[in-house]
């Protein structure tokens, strides 16, 4: 059984580094799947965000591009989310998932997600 | 960059009726990198469809894509309780990789 699980402050100040983490058990983190993340602002639909392949290669959504950082831990089967200089529109749920590359790549498994609040 | 474009915003059924919802390109996508999501409150996103028309693992068969070129449909044939939600459309770039959602299409009960 796959499963993701996030991890990580729900509180960040403004102007400061959002720091995320995504365990996963029940799936190797190595070649055949792209790892994700994805948020969701409130009242808000999905936005993705980055997707990391273990070999290394990274992928961002050019409008997030300057403040983000993914990177994986194929040892600790785990893959982490940095953005930093956050403001109050970067609010929201934020969620790790697997693509799995003979899918589409469609994210097949999706972590239940964790609310990240921005503020003073 | 490509836009996806879903209709209509809110869709109000009845359990039992069919459900068509579009998810419209601003450029062409190749037919197997397009996917649909349901999304309920408190919940992850569930892989629907992938590649246009395949159906993820547990998937039921009332739930089907279709469409090419910059045109897709999910269909719903007949909503049972638990289908009420929003959904997603979801497009892979190659290059570079890039993945993109649609805006989502919200079914409620009527």
């Amino acid at each position: 059984q796959v499963q993701l699980q996030e991890s990580g402050p729900g509180l960040v100040k403004p102007s400061e580094t959002l720091s995320l983490t995504c365990a996963v058990s029940g799936s190797s983190i190595s070649s055949g799947y792209y790892w994700g993340w994805i948020r969701q602002p409130p009242g808000k639909g999905l936005e993705w965000i980055a997707t990391i392949y273990p070999s290394g290669s990274t992928y961002y959504n050019p409008s997030l591009k300057s403040r983000v950082t993914i990177s994986a831990d194929t040892s600790k089967r785990h893959f982490s989310l940095k953005l930093g200089s956050v403001t109050a529109a970067d609010m929201a749920l934020y969620y790790c998932a697997r693509a799995k590359i003979s899918m589409g790549p469609a994210f097949d498994y999706w972590g239940q997600g964790t609310l990240v609040t921005v503020s003073s | 960059e490509i836009v996806l474009t879903q209709s209509p915003g809110t869709l109000s059924l009845s359990p039992g009726e069919r459900a068509t919802l579009s998810c419209r390109a601003s450029q062409n996508i190749d037919r197997d990198y397009l996917a649909w999501y349901q999304h309920k409150p408190g919940q992850a996103p569930r892989l629907l469809i992938y590649g246009t028309s395949s159906r993820a693992t547990g998937i039921p068969d009332r739930f089907s894509g279709s469409g090419s070129g910059t045109d897709f449909t999910l269909t719903i044939s007949r909503l049972e309780p638990e289908d009420f939600a929003v959904y997603y459309c979801q497009e892979y770039d190659f290059s570079p990789p890039t993945w993109t959602f649609g805006q989502g299409t919200k079914v409620e009960i009527q």
